[in-house]
């Protein structure tokens, strides 16, 4: 059974904090992990396919990292701002031939202004 | 505009019915899926289809039978429903062939509610 873990579970922040989460995916059989973005009563959005190790992608003021020799991936959020509140999602490309992602419970991010 | 949509949004229902839920994306992708949020808010898959072809199948009852009369269209049809069905069931399309590049578009989920 393939697991990926997301830490933390749930994370308040004032507006204007930067902060990270981790996604840890097992490290044996890597294609490529995807980060998502999920607001509240919509549906989860792409923010990243990663692939490589040591990639880093960057879009505005969020930006990931990417271990595949150790099975994680680190999201970064530089200077919060209240629309960023939303449940960030990790999710490993069970390789093969099937594009089978196996999600993790996700980060649920609150900003406070 | 709309990428990927499904139909109805919400679906309220007594137990033991028979319900379908439809999707359809016209990104011209290949291969669609289904999936369970559960009680959790955890995403889990449930079947995929590629080109009409069933190519991921996880253990669901067989309540649950996907169809796709083309690769713009993937229904899922539960008979019997149970108070266990309750959840939110959300479709995703993508390529098949691009599965480190593509990332999977989301459907705006329809909420079950087996009363």
């Amino acid at each position: 059974i393939l697991n990926v873990e997301q830490s933390p579970q749930s994370l308040h922040v004032q507006e204007g904090d930067s902060t990270n989460f981790t996604c840890s995916f097992p490290s044996s059989n890597f294609y490529a992990l995807h980060w998502y973005r999920w607001e509240t009563a919509k549906s989860p959005e792409a923010l990243f396919v990663m692939t490589l190790n040591g990639d880093e992608k960057k879009k505005g003021r969020i930006s990931a990292t990417l271990n595949t020799k150790e099975g994680y991936s680190y999201l970064y959020i530089k200077g919060s701002q209240p629309e960023d509140s939303a449940t960030y999602l990790c999710a490993f490309l069970d390789g093969g031939a099937t594009n089978k992602l196996i999600f993790g419970t996700g980060t649920l991010l609150a900003v406070q202004p | 505009d709309t990428a990927v949509s499904q139909t109805p949004k919400y679906l309220v229902t007594q137990m033991g019915n028979d319900k379908s839920i439809k999707c359809e994306q016209n990104l011209g992708h290949d291969t669609m899926y289904w999936y369970k949020q559960d009680s959790k808010k955890f995403l889990k898959i449930m079947f995929s289809y590629n080109n009409k072809e069933l190519i991921i199948n996880e253990t669901v009852p067989n309540r649950f039978s996907p169809k796709s009369p083309d690769k713009a269209h993937l229904n899922l049809h539960i008979n019997s429903l149970e108070l266990g069905d309750s959840a939110v069931y959300f479709c995703a399309s993508s390529h098949l062939d691009r599965p480190s590049t593509d990332t999977q578009y989301f459907g705006p989920g329809t909420r079950l509610t087996v009363l």
